[in-house]
């Protein structure tokens, strides 16, 4: 069974500092990998989708890197700001229309 | 973003009562999902559809049915709602390329559901 495990839970750091969010899966077999945002009270936004034949993604001031042999993705915030304050959760697929499962997430807070 | 509605987004109700939550779509895709969020359990999948009248069950179905007569629209009922199924229910869509590992599960908004 696949577990998908985000450390740590919550994050605090201060504006203009880089952020960095780990999650790690335990079955390597995977699909792809995608990560999220989900704001308080909010539904769920598609940050970065990586395919399980590549190794980062990049998009603006985010990039993701994926070692599917040690079962590691990291995504990287640069330059973080207030508004990036939210939760990321990471989440793999095991093949094409199957559920994701999710890790339980980060919480971050930047502070001003 | 992905045209995903849900209706209500809020509700309350008492136990043993009948529940229906909608997820409506305006993307056409063909598979859509039930999720739902709890503090220590993070999502988990509850039922998906593959199709018009094609579902199958997820990891925490007991207590859960759906129906799909249309392509935009899945719904989830609680047969009789108890406590315990007091959540967030997130309601997701994805078109499967099976061609390449692109497929990306885009999201409803969620509905918040409390049972008494």
């Amino acid at each position: 069974k696949q577990e998908v495990t985000q450390i740590p839970a919550a994050l605090s750091v201060p504006e203009g500092e880089n952020l960095v969010l780990n999650c790690s899966f335990t079955d390597s077999a995977i699909y792809n990998l995608q990560w999220f945002r989900q704001d308080p009270g909010k539904g769920l936004t598609s940050l970065l989708l990586i395919q399980s034949s590549q190794r980062e993604q990049t998009s603006g001031r985010l990039n993701a890197s994926l070692d599917k042999s040690s079962g590691r993705s990291t995504l990287y915030i640069a330059a973080s700001q207030p508004g990036d304050s939210a939760t990321y959760l990471c989440a793999v697929i095991k093949a094409a229309g199957n559920k994701l499962t999710f890790g339980g997430g980060t919480r971050v807070l930047v502070k001003p | 973003d992905a045209g995903i509605t849900q209706s209500p987004r809020h509700k309350v109700t008492e136990t043993g009562t009948p529940v229906t939550l909608r997820c409506h779509q305006t993307e056409n895709h063909r598979y859509m999902y039930w999720y739902r969020q709890d503090p220590g359990h993070g999502l988990r999948l509850i039922h998906y559809s593959y199709g018009v009248k094609d579902t199958d069950k997820g990891e925490v179905s007991d207590g859960y049915s759906v129906s799909r007569s249309k392509t935009e629209d899945f719904l989830l009922t609680l047969e009789s709602a108890t406590s315990s199924q007091t959540s967030v229910y997130f309601c997701a869509i994805s078109e499967p390329t099976w061609t390449s590992s692109q497929e990306t599960q885009y999201f409803g908004p969620g509905t918040r559901l409390l049972v008494l």
